[in-house]
């Protein structure tokens, strides 16, 4: 059973770097038929996507366009996990940020986010 | 860019009654679409793929049709664990984008 356990801060200040870590256990980072997301969840902005780690030969990351210039992932097979960051934080970054995988079958079918972390509340305050 | 609806905002439906749920798209998704189930404290865990294949261990009382802009997910008999928020959602392949829809709450009437 794949099991994704999350971890990192509840509180960020302004401006600051948000880090947050994704351990998988069950499955591989690095596995062929899987993508590793972020999605956050808030009431004023509901679920929003923002983006995908996986990898196919190669290392690959899809940002959200609404966080492209502040955003980055990194994945780390010696752990099997990935992490997010999100640079110069404001009050709107503040949400529930969820990892899930994403899973794919023949010819790139897409079978949904099928397995998800529990969550982490994340508000950014002073 | 794809725009996810749901309908309606709120359903309120009598335990043992069915439930019937609507997500639109404002352009043809074909049959990418799939719709999850959440509860107060939990993510969300995915019910249908693929517009009507049920995901793994979900019970056949959940069932997804349509395609195109026009999707419904139906759940019989509805029992106390089934009222929740549930909401659509779309994978574009190119530009690669994840796209909610805003949810639907069933509530009890």
């Amino acid at each position: 059973q794949v099991q994704l356990q999350q971890s990192g801060p509840g509180l960020v200040k302004p401006s600051q770097t948000l880090s947050l870590t994704c351990v998988i256990s069950g499955d591989s980072v690095s596995s062929n038929t899987a993508a590793w997301n972020w999605i956050r969840q808030s009431p004023s902005r509901g679920l929003e996507w923002l983006g995908r780690t996986y990898y196919r030969s190669k290392w690959y990351n899809d940002y959200a366009l609404s966080v492209k210039s502040r955003i980055s992932f990194v994945a780390d097979t010696s752990k099997n996990q990935c992490s997010l960051q999100l640079t110069s934080v404001t009050p709107e970054d503040t949400a529930v940020y969820y990892c899930a995988r994403m899973s794919f079958g023949f010819r790139n079918y897409y079978y949904g986010l099928d397995f998800w972390g529990q969550g982490i509340m994340v508000t950014v305050s002073s | 860019e794809i725009v996810m609806t749901q309908s309606p905002a709120t359903l309120s439906v009598s335990p043992g009654e069915r439930a019937t749920l609507s997500c639109r798209a404002n352009q043809s998704i074909g049959t990418n679409l799939a719709w999850y189930q959440q509860t107060p404290g939990q993510p969300p865990r995915l019910l249908i793929y693929g517009a009507s294949t049920r995901a793994t261990g979900i019970p056949a009382k959940f069932s997804g049709s349509g395609s195109g802009t026009e999707f419904t997910l139906t759940i019989s008999s509805l029992q106390s664990e089934d009222f929740a928020v549930y909401f659509c959602q779309h994978f574009n392949n190119w530009p690669p984008a994840v796209t909610f829809g805003p949810g639907t709450k069933v509530d009890f009437k």
